[in-house]
């Protein structure tokens, strides 16, 4: 079974700062398996970056995702307030989904 | 636009039962496979269960195999999860989400919750 690790658990940055969030994998997955979600308190969680660098619809451009094999990143390039959240990296495999157990991002 | 609305959480005692639902519209549902998804309180994002388009091929999360039961009826735009023997652990709020072509969620419904007390 795949695990993904998220890091940091929690991230305190200020607006208009550069924020980089990682998710490792336990072993080597595809790239077109791989997803990002940020979730707001009292939300559904919402689908940013899709086969690990793609933006979902409606998603600002500070968002962007990369990363390959067991290592992979979500950049936001200049945080604003919205942005504040808690973020979940995903993958398939195996015929079931797995999620890493997500990175706070805090106002500083 | 795609909207998918949960319904039947609640609380229930420990051992017992209960079937949540999820209506979807906005889109072609017969076209999606779509997944239950779970998020016990301040914890993070669990899969439960999802379901091919057709019905035809399920798979379920080790926590919860032999106890829930997703189903679909494509005619009424409908995703169903029939959970047995529940427990404290299956205290969560459960959404419905729509599985997209990439294999992860691009719609989410708004959840609802499930609350096991013994």
């Amino acid at each position: 079974e795949i695990v993904l690790t998220q890091s940091p658990g929690t991230l305190s940055l200020s607006p208009g700062e550069r924020a980089t969030l990682s998710c490792r994998a336990s072993q080597t997955i595809s790239s077109s398996y791989l997803a990002w979600y940020q979730q707001k308190p009292g939300q559904a969680p919402r689908l940013l970056i899709y086969r690990a660098s793609s933006r979902a619809t409606g998603i600002p451009d500070r968002f962007s995702g990369g990363g390959s094999g067991t290592d992979f990143t979500l950049t936001v390039s200049r945080l604003e307030p919205e942005d504040f959240a808690v973020y979940y990296c995903q993958n398939y495999g195996d015929s079931r989904y797995t999620f890493g157990q997500g990175t706070k991002l805090e106002i500083k | 636009q795609v909207q998918l609305v949960e319904s039947g959480g609640g609380l229930v005692k420990s051992g017992g039962s209960l079937k949540l639902s999820c209506a979807a519209s906005g889109f072609t549902f017969s076209d999606y496979y779509m997944s239950w998804v779970r998020q016990a309180p301040g914890k993070g994002l669990e899969w439960v269960s999802y379901i091919s388009s057709s019905g035809r091929t399920i798979h379920y999360a080790d926590s919860v195999k032999g106890r829930f039961t997703i189903s679909r009826d494509n005619a009424k735009n409908s995703l169903d999860l029939q959970m047995y023997s529940l427990t404290g652990e299956d205290t969560a709020v459960y959404y419905c989400a729509r599985d997209s072509t990439s294999w992860n969620f691009d719609y989410w419904g708004q959840g609802t919750l499930v609350t096991v007390s013994s």
